[in-house]
């Protein structure tokens, strides 16, 4: 299947720093591309969804201006943590799928962030 | 709106047994149904999915799943369990009658442990 690569896989971080997650479709190029977050022991909760070279559209209750997405090309999209507080902990997974809506997503590693 | 429901948190089974792993769903046009799995601190694999056709759906690593339409369930199943089975199972649908991105929604996952 598709392989899509998430960086770093952990992250330790202070407290109002920044934090930046990368994205990559390694084989395929992905035209909607995805953000989750799961916590411990339970279901993936989607925070975004953009597609490349468009704006992302956030899932209601998730902060934009805290979680910033940049879909710059058909294999990349990056989310930034800005000013993260120890509530950002947590599982970050991505998610790419190319063309029909009925094709599968296919999942990045996930990133653990722990923010101190 | 769509659902998923995943009424078991978790299944045990002995290696060698059959397994099932339940999910029903709700939507308002015709569901596009997933199954993934996840390991311990990993992102999602994918492991089958029903778009149209045969409402047997064969996937990876023996396991397949039944997609019934009066009962509007998607079961998985797999007829011989392995101890490297266990893992988190999630359910996912997405409606085609949806619009915009067609958001894909998971149900809250299903441990499964399969004992030697």
């Amino acid at each position: 299947g598709a392989v899509v690569s998430q960086h770093p896989s952990r992250v330790i971080c202070k407290s109002g720093t920044s934090v930046k997650i990368e994205c990559r479709s390694l084989d395929f190029q992905a035209t909607t591309m995805f953000w989750y977050r799961q916590f411990p022991k339970q279901s993936l909760m989607l925070m975004a969804t953009s597609n490349e070279g468009s704006k992302a559209t956030y899932e209601q209750g998730v902060e934009k201006d805290k979680f910033l997405i940049n879909h710059a090309s058909l294999t990349l999209s990056t989310l930034t943590v800005t000013s993260a507080h120890p509530e950002d902990s947590s599982f970050y997974i991505c998610s790419a799928r190319a063309g029909k809506v009925y094709n599968e997503q296919f999942f990045g590693p996930g990133t653990r962030l722990t923010v101190l | 709106a769509q659902s998923v429901a995943q009424p078991e948190d978790q299944v045990n089974v002995a290696e060698g047994n059959p397994l099932t792993v339940k999910c029903t769903y709700s939507v308002s046009g015709n569901p596009y149904l997933f199954w993934y799995v996840q390991y311990p601190n990993r992102g999602l694999q994918f492991l089958l999915k029903y778009i149209t056709g045969d409402n047997l759906v064969k996937g990876s690593y023996g396991f397949e799943a039944e997609f019934n339409k009066s009962q509007t369930s998607f079961h998985l199943k797999k007829p011989s369990a392995l101890v490297s089975d266990s893992a988190l199972y999630f359910c996912a649908v997405r409606d085609s009658m949806n619009t915009g991105f067609q958001k894909l929604v998971f149900g809250t996952g299903t441990r499964l442990l399969v004992s030697p």
